[in-house]
């Protein structure tokens, strides 16, 4: 079974842009995850997707969404680029995220802000 | 406000040692503790876990142990190898919106020596 895809890997990118970032969860699994990992913050989730519903989002500034497809694929968008959304955003796949389950993580997408 | 408390922040041990880590929390609706470990470029994946009606768990060379009453946890590495060489996350994960959304350490970094 394929793992979790995540794409772009690296991405650069100029304050004030946008951005959009796309995951793929492990085939059968409908709940996607997305989080933040930075040296200062460490990993912080971001908001939770399951069958296209947003169910939970984190304490992040609107600027940051996202949304789930019938397909169970995932994209989060980043507007207004700031210098502190330079970050490792990584995206989780589950089964059914009420079971406390596995989440299986993707390689995440490298986001530099400059 | 750091909900969960992760140390130390890095630690080097020689081959065959134990690592111990350590997780403190506060907020006594965190029902899931689940470690993971993440190497360079990839994304964390999920190595232990254990829920507070148990007090230890243990799979191979890791061992869980878990204290409801002090609300600390910390994972045990027996004859630490340098293969385990990773950024350990600890996370307390509790039920929102009908999914369990973790809150992660801020990791540890440990080196094994061969």
């Amino acid at each position: 079974k394929a793992g979790v895809t995540q794409t772009p890997r690296y991405l650069i990118k100029t304050r004030g842009q946008q951005v959009t970032l796309s995951c793929s969860p492990i085939s059968g699994h409908r709940s996607v995850s997305w989080y933040q990992q930075t040296p200062g913050q460490g990993l912080q989730f971001l908001f939770e997707y399951f069958s296209e519903t947003q169910r939970n989002k984190g304490n992040f500034p609107g600027r940051f969404s996202g949304r789930q497809f019938s397909n169970s694929r995932s994209e989060m968008n980043v507007s207004t680029l700031e210098l502190g959304d330079s970050a490792l955003y990584l995206c989780a796949s589950s089964t059914d995220p009420g079971l406390a389950g596995e989440q299986y993580f993707g390689p995440g997408t490298r986001l530099t802000v400059t | 406000q750091q909900q969960v408390k992760q140390s130390p922040q890095s630690l080097i041990v020689q081959k065959g040692g134990i690592s111990i880590i350590n997780c403190a929390y506060e907020n006594t609706a965190f029902d899931y503790f689940p470690w993971y470990q993440q190497f360079p470029g990839k994304g964390p994946a999920l190595l232990i876990a254990i829920r507070p009606d148990v007090s230890e768990k243990k799979e191979g060379r890791f061992t869980i142990s878990f204290n409801k009453s002090a609300k600390q946890f910390s994972l045990h590495i027996m004859d630490s190898q340098p293969g385990d060489s990773a950024t350990y996350f600890c996370a307390a994960s509790k039920r929102s919106g009908g999914s369990y959304i973790p809150t992660f350490g801020r990791g540890t970094s440990l080196i094994v020596h061969p």
